[in-house]
């Protein structure tokens, strides 16, 4: 299994482009997310999913678009991007019902100038 | 509003001795407690967690407190070894989150253990 992996490992944007961050977990896991990394934040939480076809917004959703059309790949979209975005983002997956532990993948380094 | 928070952004310790990483929170709906554990250029590790019916667990080296009471959890790392230095992060679910996936994540708190 390679786990939750996401790809580009970095990524530099002018403001105002677009592109989208890949996201692809092979454990057959139901639920995916997405957070973003920043000094002094800590983890917080974009976009989620608790299966194909069903998502929501978590902590600071806006700017970004997702969703969700199989079980394997969680795609987030930046539609134009801004400074303010500059973050390293991981995706991550769990599954079964309850409390268990989620898998991170090893992170996007996206800079926007 | 930050209802997570690791109030300390570094620790450095002398190996074979205790780390011990804090963590408070706010919300009283929180009932599941997880540390996650992350290397440079590495997503965050799954290390240990804790339900809020229990005020202690153990795995190895690896204990976690916690003080409903207070709102705090603590990590404790007997003995430190170089290779436990890394971001420790703190994170909190509801019982409704906790099927989701949603976790609430503290600022992070940065362990260095010295040789």
């Amino acid at each position: 299994n390679a786990g939750v992996t996401q790809t580009p490992k970095f990524q530099v944007l002018k403001t105002g482009q677009s592109m989208t961050l890949q996201c692809a977990q092979d454990m057959n896991h139901e639920y995916m997310s997405w957070y973003r990394q920043d000094p002094g934040m800590g983890l917080r939480l974009i976009h989620y999913s608790v299966g194909a076809g069903i998502t929501d917004q978590g902590e600071v959703p806006n700017g970004y678009n997702v969703s969700r059309s199989t079980t394997e790949d969680f795609p987030l979209r930046l539609l134009s991007a801004a400074p303010s975005q500059t973050s390293v983002y991981f995706c991550a997956s769990k599954g079964g019902l309850s409390y268990n532990e989620q898998f991170f993948g090893p992170g996007t380094r996206l800079t926007v100038l | 509003d930050q209802q997570v928070k690791q109030n300390s952004p570094s620790l450095s310790v002398q190996e074979g001795r205790i780390s011990i990483l804090n963590c408070d929170y706010t919300n009283s709906m929180f009932d599941y407690f997880l540390w996650y554990k992350k290397y440079p250029a590495e997503g965050p590790t799954f290390l240990i967690s804790i339900s809020s019916i229990k005020d202690k667990n153990e795995d190895g080296r690896f204990t976690v407190f916690l003080n409903k009471s207070a709102k705090h959890l603590s990590l404790h790392i007997v003995p430190s070894q170089p290779g436990d230095s890394a971001v420790y992060f703190c994170a909190a679910s509801d019982n409704y989150s906790g099927n989701t996936g949603k976790l609430i994540f503290g600022q992070g708190t940065t362990l260095q253990v010295k040789p």
